[in-house]
């Protein structure tokens, strides 16, 4: 079975704090996403990776950086947490196979910043 | 970003008949297109693929694409309160948008036994 695995389901952190968020698959994918999930606005693009080091904006990178040292990690962080960060985070992985490739989706990590 | 439209619902339907969900989009060069399905509190799961013009059909469900209206659609038969979930439509990659991977914003499906 193929999995993507996201480090914790459930984080309260405080405003100001740096939060790491870890996500790791194991089907040797190049690409890896970051979104977050709000009621009503849907699945939205914060970061994606294309290859080791790789990586670009979506649509709402601002507050948010990533990581991606090895090709089955992808992290992103928070570096200051602040109230309107949170959300549901999904990390996602898939193989480049032009238009025929589909997401694969990790449990999500629900953060809570208080 | 490219635009994929969807109702969000919530649509409700009783056991037993067909659910309809639809999907626009903006990018006449989006040739294939993904449905996910995600029930509450968990992650969206595959569920229907199609590049083709026409019907695709795998069990109960039934994907529609007609590139020349931009339209897409997903086809639920005999439906079941199991079916109740945010239904999310993504056109796959192409062009310009290199591997980004968009969303829809989701239609809720409430089946009502």
């Amino acid at each position: 079975d193929v999995k993507v695995t996201q480090s914790s389901r459930y984080l309260v952190k405080r405003t100001g704090e740096k939060v790491f968020l870890e996500c790791v698959q194991d089907m040797d994918h190049e690409n890896m996403f970051w979104y977050r999930q709000d009621p009503g606005l849907g699945l939205r693009l914060i970061y994606f990776s294309y290859d080791v080091k790789m990586k670009e904006k979506g649509d709402i990178p601002e507050g948010y950086s990533v990581s991606r040292e090895k090709k089955e990690r992808f992290s992103l962080i928070l570096e200051s947490a602040s109230t309107n960060q949170t959300s549901m985070y999904l990390c996602a992985s898939r193989a480049y196979e032009g238009w025929t490739g589909e997401l694969f989706f990790g449990e999500g990590s629900r953060l809570t910043v208080l | 970003q490219k635009e994929v439209e969807q109702n969000s619902g919530p649509l409700s339907v009783p056991e037993g008949a067909i659910a309809s969900l639809n999907c626009t989009y903006s990018d006449r060069g989006s040739q294939s297109f993904f449905w996910y399905r995600q029930y509450s509190g968990k992650s969206p799961e595959l569920i229907m693929f199609i590049y083709s013009n026409g019907d695709k059909e795998d069990g109960r469900f039934t994907a529609q694409l007609n590139k020349a209206s931009q339209y897409v659609s997903l086809l639920i038969r005999d439906s079941q309160p199991s079916d109740s979930a945010t239904y999310l439509c993504a056109p796959a990659p192409v062009g310009d948008t290199g591997n980004q991977f968009y969303f829809g914003t989701g239609t809720s499906l409430t089946v009502i036994p």
